[in-house]
Parts: C-alpha cells; sequence; structure tokens
C-alpha cells in the first residue's frame, strides 16, 4: 500500500468553484507539504505544516488554504479556482529533522487539476 | 530568495551516451538532493550530498556537490531507455525548516 496517497487524482472544474485536494500518510511523519508542478517551473511549494498546530505559507500561497486535520491527513482548498491554478498537485512528508537526517521527502502520486 | 537552475532543461539521447545534468545556484546549501520522477508518479529520492566536493555514485549515475556547496552535477554512464523520467535538483538552506528549493527539471528521453 502506498505511504502517501491523493485524492482525486484528476479533477476538472470550472472557474469560481471551490475545490479540495487530499492528502493522507501512514508514515508517521510529522511534516506534511503541498506543492504544484508546471512544465519548466519544477516544483513550487503552497504551504507545508510541521505539526497540527503548526501551519506556513510557501511561496505560491494566494489564492490557497490549508487545513491538518490530524498527524496524518493534510487537505489544500482552492476557493475559488482560477484557470492559471490547472496544474499537478503534489502532497509530500518529511520527518522532523533531527541529527544525520536530511530532510528527504516522500512524495504522493499526484492530482491533476484543470480549471476550465 | 534562493533559486536553483537546472540545464539543461530537456535532453534527448540514444540508448548508450553519456550525458550531464546541471544544477546552479548563486546561493550555499547545507546540502542537496536529486530526485526522478516518472510519469503518473511523484518524484523519488535518489541522493543525498552534503559536503563541499563530495562525490556519490549509485550504478551507472555519479553525483557531485560543488565545492562551495552551490552546485552540483549528475552524471549518467552508458544511459539506457529505463533512465528516461525527469530528474529534479532540491537544495536545503542552512535553516532549520526543513524546506527543499527545487530546480526547474530536466526531462530526459533515452532511445533505443
Amino acid at each position: 500500500d502506498a505511504d502517501v496517497t491523493q485524492t482525486p487524482r484528476n479533477r476538472i472544474t470550472k472557474t469560481g468553484k471551490r475545490i479540495m485536494l487530499e492528502c493522507s500518510q501512514t508514515k508517521g511523519h510529522d511534516r506534511m507539504y503541498w506543492y504544484r508542478q508546471d512544465p519548466g517551473l519544477g516544483l513550487r511549494l503552497i504551504y507545508y505544516s510541521f505539526d497540527v498546530k503548526d501551519i506556513n505559507k510557501g511561496e505560491i500561497s494566494d489564492g490557497y488554504s490549508v487545513s491538518r486535520q490530524a498527524q496524518a491527513k493534510f487537505s489544500l482548498s482552492l476557493e475559488s479556482a482560477i484557470p492559471n491554478q490547472t496544474a499537478l498537485y503534489f502532497c509530500a512528508t518529511s520527518d522532523t529533522l533531527g541529527t544525520g537526517t536530511y530532510n528527504e521527502q516522500f512524495f504522493g502520486p499526484g492530482t491533476r487539476l484543470t480549471v476550465l | 530568495t534562493q533559486l536553483l537552475e537546472q540545464s539543461p532543461q530537456f535532453l534527448s539521447i540514444q540508448e548508450g551516451e553519456n550525458l550531464t545534468v546541471y544544477c546552479n545556484s548563486s546561493s550555499v546549501f547545507s546540502s542537496l538532493q536529486w530526485y526522478r520522477q516518472e510519469p503518473g508518479e511523484g518524484p523519488v529520492l535518489l541522493v543525498t550530498v552534503v559536503t563541499g566536493g563530495e562525490v556519490k555514485k549509485l550504478k551507472r549515475l555519479t553525483f557531485q556537490f560543488g565545492d562551495a556547496r552551490k552546485d552540483s552535477s549528475l552524471h549518467i554512464t552508458a544511459a539506457q531507455t529505463g533512465d528516461t523520467g525527469l530528474y529534479l535538483c532540491a537544495g536545503r538552506g542552512s535553516s532549520n525548516t526543513g524546506k527543499l528549493i527545487f530546480g526547474q527539471g530536466t526531462t530526459l528521453q533515452v532511445k533505443p
């Protein structure tokens, strides 16, 4: 079974609609991240959370919000979707940094979102 | 703002050829990682380099971290069709936030 799962895997929606992308993990990691991937731009960080009570904005948080419902669950919401939010979205997790650890991130399979 | 520039962005070669992908920045990173991503999947970690000048080998893949910890390279010897994919470098800054800065990625196509 996958350690990091994302639902849905594909979604087509219309401009102005609210949409939620969900991420669950069984790795027991405290840290979770949401990225978007666009061709030629790599992965850009939207939000990250170091524990249930800690939520931080990434480099491109405008137009997005998140909720950390539990250690294992981190959801991303688009309150009013727009076409330039069409992208591939990835959730990732990592363990708490400690001596000798270098923050390997474990990624889910991604959600392909199309906003018409 | 820390940035990582990858080059080339796209590479198409024949099986058996060698190639090098570069990852450059004007900023110093405490560590640098290389990930590989296949279609329909998330990136998967290949290697982490930590020390300036460090070289790590993973079968036919050789990774190097620059002496000043501002750049890195990935060299593939005798590429195989199974090496096809998107290669991403990612750097971690000196703070303990755990955030990674990703390069734009290099799409590698190895033709039989």
